[in-house]
């Protein structure tokens, strides 16, 4: 079955690098996604990464995988107070529906 | 409209009874999504449509949940004789229904049951 997990908190200062991570259980996940949701609006897609890749770059935005572990990992450089929020990790094995972690909520300090 | 729709945004009910939320998505998307997400916590899938059938239906949590899709367009999600579990706020997608494919969310509605 599907099962994904985040840590809950992470506090950064603005202009430091943050580094959010996951883990899950489906090893026939075909793509893995990062969603940012903001106080009051709706899941805003960040990036995501096919299965088949370890790493993928997206200007402040690197998305490291290991697949052997399960492991997913969201880095932010240069971390602005624009980027609090909480960050979702999620993955769908090609069968359309999304699995979610439980969120991680990430403020950045002036 | 230019992204997808949900109404209403919020919603307070009293338990035991019945209440029809909905969505519009984007046009042009044949895949529709209802998801859950409880206080602090990640979404729950509940159902998806592709076009007007729902092919995958096995995240409703009861048989108080059902939901339909009409005209490949707007959807709605009927909850019956609400509980106080129920109270979340429910998110719908939308996407193109191609696999991988980016969903794209509504604001979601807030059900309150008391």
């Amino acid at each position: 079955g599907e099962d994904v997990e985040q840590s809950l908190f992470l506090s950064v200062r603005e202009g430091d690098s943050s580094v959010i991570n996951c883990t899950y259980t489906d090893s026939s996940s075909t793509y893995l996604y990062w969603y940012k949701q903001e106080p009051g609006a709706g899941l805003q897609l960040l990036t995501y990464i096919f299965s088949n890749m370890d790493m993928k770059q997206d200007q402040r935005l690197t998305v490291l995988l290991n697949k052997k572990d399960k492991h997913l990992s969201l880095r932010i450089a240069d971390t602005q107070t624009g980027d609090s929020a909480i960050y979702f990790c999620a993955e769908s094995g090609g069968n359309n529906r999304l699995a979610f972690g439980k969120g991680n909520q990430v403020v950045v300090i002036p | 409209g230019a992204g997808v729709s949900q109404s209403p945004s919020n919603k307070v009910t009293e338990k035991g009874k019945d209440v029809e939320l909905r969505c519009d998505p984007i046009s042009g998307h044949t895949a529709l999504y209802w998801y859950r997400q409880r206080l602090g916590q990640g979404l729950e899938f509940l159902i998806y449509f592709q076009g007007n059938s729902a092919p995958d239906k096995s995240g409703l949590p009861s048989d108080r949940f059902s939901a339909e899709r009409t005209g490949e367009s707007v959807s709605t999600l009927t909850i019956q004789r609400t509980q106080q579990e129920d109270s979340a706020v429910y998110l719908c997608a939308s996407s193109l229904g191609t696999p991988g494919g980016e969903q794209f969310f509504g604001p979601g509605t807030r059900l309150t049951v008391l």
